[in-house]
């Protein structure tokens, strides 16, 4: 069974430049989660799809992210415009309905905004 | 309110020595308590999680934890480290059926294993 896949798996960018992040989950999981973390930082919430919605999205810094699930698959994570605070790793994780406090990562995306 | 603290950003060891990586952790209801272990350029994997059950959790490559709600501690341990257990390990907290699944993480230890 393959598991969560990022891509892609580093991106530099320079401030003001859009950049969309691609998460693909486990087949068959419901939840799809974003995180960041920044270097030294804690690994932070960003969101939370159930299948195609949006179940918790409290943790997008503002309105320059946008992330998106079509048709409950796949995910990707939009930033435009990138600001510098934006680099950091963006982690994507996916859980089953069944087991959902079980989360399984993917590799991450490492941003670099300069 | 949940919040985890993990105790030293580096924990060096050698190569047969005990492991012990220290979190504590708050929490307003009952905690889902895990820890994760990240190697180089590969994502986090959960090594162990505790969910209400038996206190003493036994996980993937040897690693225990044990809740202790008196001192909220969820410390992880090993017997004996081997060059193999160096990486990155995160302590994370989530209010489970009770409430919401996000975890919140603390700031990670990276352990280093001296032969």
């Amino acid at each position: 069974e393959a598991g969560v896949t990022q891509f892609p798996s580093h991106s530099v960018i320079e401030k003001g430049q859009t950049v969309t992040l691609r998460c693909d989950p486990i087949s068959g999981h419901d939840n799809l989660y974003w995180y960041r973390r920044v270097m030294g930082k804690e690994i932070k919430f960003l969101l939370h799809f159930v299948k195609e919605s949006k179940q918790d999205e409290s943790g997008m810094p503002n309105n320059r992210f946008l992330a998106e699930r079509t048709g409950g698959t796949y995910s990707t994570l939009k930033v435009q415009p990138a600001e510098l605070e934006d680099s950091g790793v963006y982690f994507c994780a996916s859980s089953s309905r069944g087991d959902p406090d079980t989360q399984y990562f993917g590799p991450g995306t490492r941003l670099t905004v300069l | 309110a949940q919040s985890v603290t993990q105790l030293g950003s580096h924990v060096s060891v050698s190569e047969g020595a005990l492991v012990l990586l220290r979190c504590n952790y708050s929490s307003s209801v009952p905690p889902y308590l895990f820890w994760y272990v990240q190697y180089p350029n590969q994502g986090l994997q959960l090594l162990l999680k505790y969910t209400s059950a038996a206190t003493l959790v036994k996980g993937i490559n040897g690693f225990e934890a044990e809740f202790k709600k008196s001192e909220t501690s969820f410390h992880l341990t090993k017997p004996s480290a081997h060059m193999s257990d160096a990486a990155e390990y995160f302590c994370a907290v989530s209010h489970g059926r009770g409430g919401s699944y996000i975890p919140t993480f603390g700031r990670g230890t990276s352990l280093i294993v001296h032969p």
